[in-house]
This record gives structure tokens, C-alpha cells and sequence, in this order.
């Protein structure tokens, strides 16, 4: 069974800390992702990463970094937390690239105060 | 990029209903089409899925049909049951891609 586990089911933080969203995988995956759940929007892809040390932009980029210097182990760093990134967060991974099932981590729920 | 548009948002039908959720894409190249099935709660999982090589596949009361022509792509749930009641998203990818996009979801209530 993949598992992907993320760090923190709920997390509260002031404006402007810097924080720290970890996503683990143990399936030897290729492909880890970062998404943001918001209700009426589904799931926006922020980054994803194909390989160690490669991450490319996905649709909604702004204000968000990640790090990838394992395998199984994908960051998702927000340098400075606003309000408006209040929100559900999603990691997944996935085999490969292209057509693979993605194994869905049980989210983290940012609260920005 | 790709595109996943989705419809409805969302959908009520009475237990032994059937349900159909129905999405569209833009990029030509995308071939692998997922649905996801999200509980209060929970993480999204794995339901169905089809290549562009299959115009329609079956699993029990799912089933997913394939339009390449006009890039659309349906799900469709029988004999619905009240523990089917979930948000639903569809996906598309292409092989030489390695992002996915998603639809914005559908969520589906079941009466009893």
C-alpha cells in the first residue's frame, strides 16, 4: 500500500511567519505535488516535482517555494504567510509522468491568522 | 496549458438514481483521464480511470465514457446509494507531461 503522510493535520500561524509544509511518501515515487483545496475551486496545482532538486510551477505559484532534496521527501514553504493562504493542503505522488494514479496525502489545514 | 472544466458543481438524486458528472478539456494530447472520489473528511482516491485507446470502461456501478473527438469525458454512477455521497473530481494528463490538472469538482448528494 503507497502511503503519504504529511506532517500536520492542522496548523494555525500568524501573518508573516514563515512556514513549513512536509510530504512524505514510501513507494519510491518520481512525481510529488503540492495542491491547494479551496470549496467551488477543487484542486489547484501550486508546484510539482519530477526528480530531486526539480520543481516546476504549476497555476497558482505566487508566494509559495518548495524543496525536494530527497525522493520521498517534498516541502512546501510559504516565506511569508498571508490570509489569503488560509487552506486545505493537498501532497500526492505519483509513479511517473503522464498517466499515473496519484496517492493523495490526508491534507493539512492552514489557518492564517 | 490544460484545461478541466466540470459539471455540475453540484448534484442531488434520490437513492437507485442514477448520476452522470460530465468534464471537458482543452489540450489534444492529454490521454489518461482519472476520477477521484473525495468523502467529508478524507483524501481524494482512485475510483476509475481511462486511456484514450478505450472509449468507454466499467467497474460495477461506475462508469467512465470517453469522448476524444470533442475532449469531453462523463462518469456515471447506477443505482446510486446514500455511501456514494462525496465530492467527485475528474483529471487529465498526458504520457509526456508529469502534472495533472483537475476539474473543480462535483459534489454528489444521495437522498435515501
Amino acid at each position: 500500500d503507497v502511503k503519504v503522510t504529511q506532517s500536520s493535520r492542522y496548523l494555525v500561524k500568524r501573518t508573516g511567519e514563515k512556514v513549513f509544509l512536509e510530504c512524505v511518501q514510501d513507494m519510491d515515487h518520481e512525481n510529488m505535488f503540492w495542491y491547494r483545496q479551496d470549496p467551488g475551486l477543487g484542486l489547484r496545482l501550486i508546484y510539482f516535482s519530477y526528480d530531486v532538486k526539480m520543481k516546476e510551477k504549476g497555476d497558482i505559484p505566487e508566494g509559495y517555494s518548495v524543496s525536494r532534496e530527497k525522493k520521498e521527501r517534498f516541502s512546501l514553504i510559504l516565506e511569508s504567510a498571508s490570509t489569503s493562504q488560509t487552506s486545505m493542503y493537498l501532497c500526492a505522488s505519483s509513479l511517473s509522468r503522464g498517466g499515473y494514479e496519484q496517492y493523495f496525502g490526508p491534507g493539512t489545514r492552514l489557518t492564517v491568522t | 496549458g490544460e484545461n478541466v472544466e466540470q459539471h455540475p458543481s453540484t448534484l442531488s438524486v434520490q437513492e437507485g438514481d442514477s448520476a452522470v458528472i460530465k468534464c471537458t478539456y482543452s489540450d489534444s494530447a492529454s490521454n489518461y483521464f482519472p476520477w477521484y472520489k473525495q468523502e467529508l473528511g478524507k483524501r481524494p482516491q482512485l475510483i476509475i480511470d481511462i486511456r484514450s485507446n478505450v472509449g468507454e470502461k466499467k467497474d460495477q456501478r461506475i462508469a467512465v465514457t470517453l469522448n476524444k473527438t470533442a475532449k469531453h469525458f462523463s462518469l456515471h454512477i447506477t443505482e446510486t446509494q446514500p455511501e456514494d455521497s462525496a465530492v467527485y473530481f475528474c483529471a487529465a494528463s498526458a504520457d509526456n507531461n508529469n502534472d495533472m490538472r483537475f476539474g473543480a469538482g462535483t459534489r454528489l448528494t444521495v437522498k435515501p
